[in-house]
């Protein structure tokens, strides 16, 4: 089973509103990754969990705080968005070979 | 900083051509790199992985190869066909391995016409 199951697929979300993404995976994967991606764009990497630790955050806004409860589960809370961080969010796992499995994302839409 | 960049922005072939896509990175010193294909709309498929310490790599229809001195990755494509019609992603991720980044290209969008 080579899946990461993002959930919602799709999410629309007032500037006001408190929402989280989910990710989860059973690959036995230590490495927990998210990325947004803008239309046209390629991901750009957000964070790195690396055993259940924060271990990469890429300057992004307090607005966004990662959460990995355990090593299956990678969750992304969202508070007072704005509506450029309208997005594609992906969530991937790496094993020790380091590939890299996305899944299918969550399109946010902020109003 | 690692750049990665792949030409042409978008490319529209035949039914049936073998064709080639590009990719180049600034910093050889990289774990590995990887082949993604993404749809519209849609998440990331990887599609190959080749080591640092490979020169190429094969899944059906599908080859890659790395020449990490000179900074480069080609995706060989056979006999194309439409339902190849996607977006190609190049990544290099960093020399740490697990905790390091992918760092992208902006992708090659490709269309095979039938």
């Amino acid at each position: 089973d080579t899946e990461v199951t993002q959930t919602p697929k799709h999410l629309v979300m007032g500037m006001t509103n408190k929402k989280s993404l989910k990710c989860e995976q059973h690959m036995g994967h230590r490495a927990m990754y998210w990325y947004k991606q803008k239309a046209k764009k390629p991901p750009e990497l957000m964070f790195v969990y690396s055993y259940e630790k924060l271990s990469i955050n890429e300057s992004v806004p307090s607005r966004f705080s990662p959460e990995c409860p355990n090593s299956s589960l990678l969750n992304l809370h969202l508070h007072a968005l704005q509506p450029e961080d309208s997005a594609l969010y992906l969530c991937a796992s790496g094993g020790g070979s380091t590939e890299a499995f996305f899944g299918q994302g969550t399109r946010l839409t902020v109003v | 900083k690692q750049e990665v960049t792949q030409i042409p922005a978008a490319l529209s072939v035949p039914e049936g051509e073998n064709l080639v896509l590009n990719c180049s990175f600034t910093d050889s010193a990289i774990y590995n790199l990887q082949w993604f294909r993404q749809d519209p709309g849609k998440g990331l498929t990887s599609l190959l992985l080749i080591q640092s310490s490979q020169r190429e790599q094969t899944s059906g229809r599908l080859n890659a190869s790395l020449d990490k001195s000179s900074g480069r990755s080609t995706l060989y494509i056979a006999a194309s066909q439409p339902g190849d019609s996607a977006t190609y992603l190049c990544a290099v991720r960093g020399p740490t391995g697990a905790n390091s980044k992918l760092t992208f290209g902006k992708g090659i969008t490709l269309s095979v016409r039938p």
